[in-house]
């Protein structure tokens, strides 16, 4: 059972260009979520879903774009890329009746 | 907009001492659960809370959800080098369909 994995684990940017972060489970959980994980600030809510086809900004939207076409993946897209958006990023999805998220290992991201 | 204020930030104690963490709140979450993340991984759930007033322990953690639902503690007895990391707390509002809410996160560092 793989649980939640992200790909790619380390990436490089240059300022402007655009990337894809994915995200997939095989748990088949309804609510999934992106967050962004800076020193002293916990983790921050990107975006989430509650299910396909179905998703809603967090707290720190700009900048990125999501979209849930299937129930397995969750794939996050850095339009233009910032260095304000170096940070790592974890994917999260959880049951509808189950209290515990379950996350992935994380994306290291650079942009320079 | 809800925010979890989570203290100390930093906690470096000597093994055999004993702490608490705070995670405080002026909105009410209908659970509020407390992570554990090792360098380079993703959070892992230690525990979930959702009555008022609940206390539950796994060994020599001690979890208290405050009265009205707004407010918990993490206390660790006897520390151990083991038990380094960033601990976070995360709450989950009702009505929101599976977001969390986290805190700043408190990085320990139990010395031997």
């Amino acid at each position: 059972n793989a649980g939640v994995t992200q790909t790619p684990k380390f990436q490089v940017l240059k300022t402007g260009q655009s990337m894809t972060l994915q995200c997939a489970q095989d748990m088949n959980h309804e609510y999934m979520s992106w967050y962004r994980q800076d020193p002293g600030m916990g983790l921050r809510l990107i975006h989430y879903s509650v299910g396909a086809g179905i998703t809603d900004q967090g707290e720190v939207p700009n900048g990125y774009n999501v979209s849930r076409s299937t129930t397995e993946d969750f794939p996050l897209r850095l339009l233009s890329a910032a260095p304000s958006q170096t940070s790592v990023y974890f994917c999260a999805s959880k049951g509808r009746f189950n209290t515990e998220a379950f996350f992935g290992q994380g994306t290291r991201l650079t942009v320079v | 907009t809800q925010l979890l204020e989570q203290s100390p930030q930093f906690l470096s104690i000597q093994e055999g001492e004993n702490l608490t963490v705070y995670c405080n709140s002026s909105s009410v979450f209908s659970s509020l659960q407390w992570y554990r993340q090792e360098p380079g991984e993703g959070p892992v759930l230690l525990v979930t809370v959702v009555t008022g007033g609940e206390v539950k322990k796994l060994k020599r953690l001690t979890f208290q959800f405050g009265d009205a639902r707004k407010d918990s503690s993490l206390h660790i007895t006897a520390a151990q080098p083991g038990d380094t990391g960033l601990y976070l707390c995360a709450g989950a509002a009702n009505n929101q369909g599976g977001k969390l809410i986290f805190g700043q996160g408190t990085e320990l560092s139990v010395k031997p």
